[in-house]
C-alpha cells in the first residue's frame, strides 16, 4: 500500500544528544515536509523539500537539520542545539502539481527528552 | 501575523447536530488552496476537504462542507449530523500557490461530540 512511514513511533533523547527521525514515502511525491506539534498547538513547519538534494527552512528550523538524497526519504535530525525538542513530529508529502494536492501524513514520532 | 486563525479552542456538540468550525486566513496571493484536516487522539492527520480560491462552488465531501466566503477571507468547516467519532482536533490549513508548496496550519479546534 502507498503511504508514508515514520519511525520510530516513540523516541527518547538524552540532553546533548543528536537523534534522527526517519520518514519514507512510496507515493512518488516530489515534496516532503517536517512539522512540529506541541500540546494543544497547531503544526509548525520545520523544513521542506520540493526536489532531491534541495530543501528550504521553515518557520522553526533552528536546531534541526535535514537531507534529501533520495526522492523517497527525508530524515530529520534533532541536534543538541534544539533547546526544547520534546514534541510530536509529523512528516508529510505531496505532489507539487495541482493546486488541490493535499498533503499525506505519517503516523508521527513522539520525541521526549529524558 | 497569523496567516490562519482558528478562534475556537474548543467546541461542544450533541450527536446528530450540525457544527461549524471557524477559520479565517490572510494572504495577498490570488491563487491559494484551503484544506481541513482531522486529528484524532491517535495523532494521525486525516484530510477532509479542499477549496481552491478560484472555485465557484463551496466544496462538499459527504457530511463535510466548506463555507467559503472569499471577500471575508473565511473558510468555515460545517459538519452535519455529528457522530461520536467526530470528536477530534480539527485544523484549517492554506497553501499559497505562488510562494510555495508547504501547508500553513492554524492552531486547531478541539471538537467534542456527546451522546
Amino acid at each position: 500500500d502507498g503511504g508514508i512511514t515514520q519511525s520510530p513511533k516513540y523516541l527518547f533523547r538524552k540532553e546533548g544528544q543528536n537523534v534522527t527521525l526517519s520518514c519514507e514515502q512510496n507515493l512518488n511525491h516530489d515534496a516532503m515536509y517536517w512539522y512540529r506539534q506541541d500540546p494543544g498547538q497547531g503544526l509548525r513547519l520545520i523544513y521542506y523539500s520540493q526536489i532531491v538534494n534541495d530543501f528550504q527552512k521553515g518557520d522553526i528550523a533552528e536546531g534541526y537539520s535535514v537531507s534529501r538524497e533520495k526522492k523517497e526519504s527525508f530524515p530529520l535530525t534533532v541536534t543538541s542545539a534544539q533547546k526544547n525538542p520534546t514534541a510530536f513530529y509529523l512528516c508529510a508529502s505531496s505532489s507539487i502539481r495541482g493546486r488541490g494536492a493535499e498533503a499525506f501524513f505519517g503516523q508521527g514520532t513522539r520525541l521526549t527528552v529524558v | 501575523a497569523q496567516k490562519i486563525t482558528q478562534t475556537q479552542p474548543g467546541m461542544f456538540v450533541q450527536e446528530k447536530e450540525a457544527v461549524t468550525l471557524d477559520c479565517t486566513y490572510d494572504t495577498s496571493d490570488p491563487s491559494y488552496g484551503l484544506f481541513w484536516y482531522k486529528q484524532p487522539s491517535s495523532g494521525e492527520m486525516i484530510f477532509l476537504i479542499y477549496q481552491g480560491s478560484y472555485d465557484q462552488q463551496n466544496a462538499t465531501e459527504g457530511r463535510y462542507s466548506l463555507n467559503f466566503q472569499k471577500a471575508r477571507k473565511s473558510a468555515n468547516l460545517v459538519i452535519s449530523a455529528s457522530q461520536l467519532g467526530d470528536s477530534a482536533m480539527y485544523f484549517c490549513a492554506m497553501r499559497e500557490d505562488e510562494t510555495g508548496t508547504a501547508l500553513i496550519f492554524g492552531k486547531g479546534t478541539t471538537l467534542s461530540v456527546s451522546s
